[in-house]
């Protein structure tokens, strides 16, 4: 059975403290791992999608990597508008679906 | 552009009542699903289409249906509302299955 597992499940920050987000994966058959951002009352909005091990993807202050087994999400020099909840999905090649993690909720506090 | 509109935004329900969730999208996607979100558990898919005509199970299909009769519209039906369906639904639309999808804002779903 295809499962994602992410860590922490919450992570407090200070204003320009980097951290990192991890999604550990089981699947049989990797097609793509994907990041989603969601906002308290909005749905998720699409970050990355990574669909190779060595692969990375940056935008802003976030860079996503991935290797066969996790995928981490860096966050460098975070600012409160980062405060969401950061999504984890995979896409298995035996399925048709995404499969979820059940999310981290990170707060940045200046 | 509007993307993913979900209607209506908060219902309330009794139990036994049923209703329709509307869900459209704009972007002229092939593939549309519908997830449902609870606390410490993610999303967990309902249903699924990967186009008009053609629908299939989920993780979680017992007490909704779906159809797909147009590209634009994927509603999602509760036969019977149960305090166990009081959730957050989420309907997506992407270009094919494993393409980054696009959400709606949600239905927030209290049964009494």
């Amino acid at each position: 059975e295809d499962q994602v597992t992410q860590s922490p499940e919450a992570l407090r920050l200070q204003e320009g403290e980097s951290s990192s987000l991890n999604c550990s994966y089981t699947v049989s058959g990797l097609r793509g791992l994907f990041w989603y951002r969601q906002d308290p009352g909005k749905g998720p909005e699409f970050l990355f999608t990574l669909y190779s091990a060595g692969e990375e993807k940056e935008k802003e202050r976030l860079k996503a990597t991935l290797t066969k087994k996790e995928s981490f999400l860096h966050i460098t020099a975070p600012k409160p508008e980062d405060s969401a909840t950061y999504l984890c999905a995979v896409h298995a090649s035996s399925g048709n679906k995404l499969v979820f993690g059940a999310g981290t909720i990170l707060r940045v506090k200046s | 552009n509007a993307g993913v509109t979900q209607t209506p935004k908060f219902q309330v329900l009794k139990t036994g009542q049923s209703m329709t969730l509307q869900c459209a999208q704009d972007m002229n996607h092939e593939y549309m699903s519908w997830y449902r979100q609870d606390p410490g558990m993610g999303l967990r898919l309902i249903h699924y289409s990967v186009g008009a005509g053609i629908t299939d199970q989920g993780e979680v299909p017992n007490g909704y249906n779906v159809s797909r009769s147009t590209t634009e519209d994927f509603p999602l039906r509760l036969l019977s509302a149960a305090p166990s369906q009081t959730s957050v639904y989420f309907c997506a639309s992407s270009r094919d299955k494993v393409k980054p999808q696009h959400f709606g804002d949600g239905t927030r779903l209290s049964i009494l």
